[in-house]
């Protein structure tokens, strides 16, 4: 079975500080990754995805992710946050091909302070 | 596209009341899934459907949770009879096989007293 560990529950930054969420992830096969962003209030929606290729996602906002297969890590990154970055952070895989449905970490609760 | 859509947004009600959540996922989506959010567990997947046809349930936590998806356009997630610690947010999301992708509705918050 597929499974997802965020490492950190919450962040607490201030703006302009470099932002790095780490996602591991456990699965025996080819994988899809994504990190999806919950704004106050509001719902998920797709930050960005990992199928295949380059292993530098560049996300929306500034965001990006590295996909590491040696560490099954996925990791969120971006140089500089905003006040406007404050919301929770989902890291989730799929397999490939299979078992298609996404398996969802705990979440990071960012706050970024102005 | 609307996007999913979900009612009631918010729900209050009373303990042992019947409870009934609705979704409407995006056209031409294959899959509807329905997930339950809370501070303690996050977000739990509790059950899903592929073609209208419950795939895994699993996920929901008792007899007194059940789902339907008569039709491709239509879901519904039941709690009868409701207790506090049902008290959560309650997402349904769609997807289209092969993308990988998770369209999220707007939730429903749901409290029981």
């Amino acid at each position: 079975a597929q499974s997802v560990s965020q490492h950190n529950h919450h962040v607490i930054l201030s703006e302009a500080a470099s932002l790095e969420l780490g996602c591991n992830y456990s699965y025996g096969g080819t994988v899809n990754l994504f990190w999806y962003v919950q704004y106050p209030g509001q719902h998920l929606q797709l930050l960005l995805k990992y199928f295949s290729g380059d292993p530098l996602v560049k996300g929306i906002k500034g965001f990006e992710a590295e996909f590491i297969k040696s560490k099954f890590s996925f990791n969120l990154r971006k140089p500089s946050v905003q006040w406007s970055d404050t919301a929770e952070y989902f890291c989730a895989v799929s397999g490939s091909g299979g078992s298609y449905i996404p398996t969802f970490g705990r979440g990071t609760s960012l706050i970024v302070h102005p | 596209d609307a996007g999913v859509i979900q009612s009631p947004r918010h729900e209050v009600t009373e303990m042992g009341q019947e409870v009934t959540l609705r979704c409407k996922p995006i056209s031409g989506h294959d899959y509807l899934f329905w997930y339950r959010q809370t501070m303690m567990r996050g977000l739990e997947l509790l059950i899903y459907f592929n073609n209208n046809v419950p795939i895994d349930d699993s996920g929901m936590p008792e007899d007194r949770f059940s789902a339907k998806m008569p039709n491709a356009s239509f879901s519904t997630l039941k709690i009868q009879p409701s207790e506090p610690r049902d008290s959560a947010v309650y997402f349904c999301a769609s997807s289209l096989y092969g993308q990988g992708i998770m369209f999220f509705g707007p939730g429903t918050r749901l409290t029981v007293l």
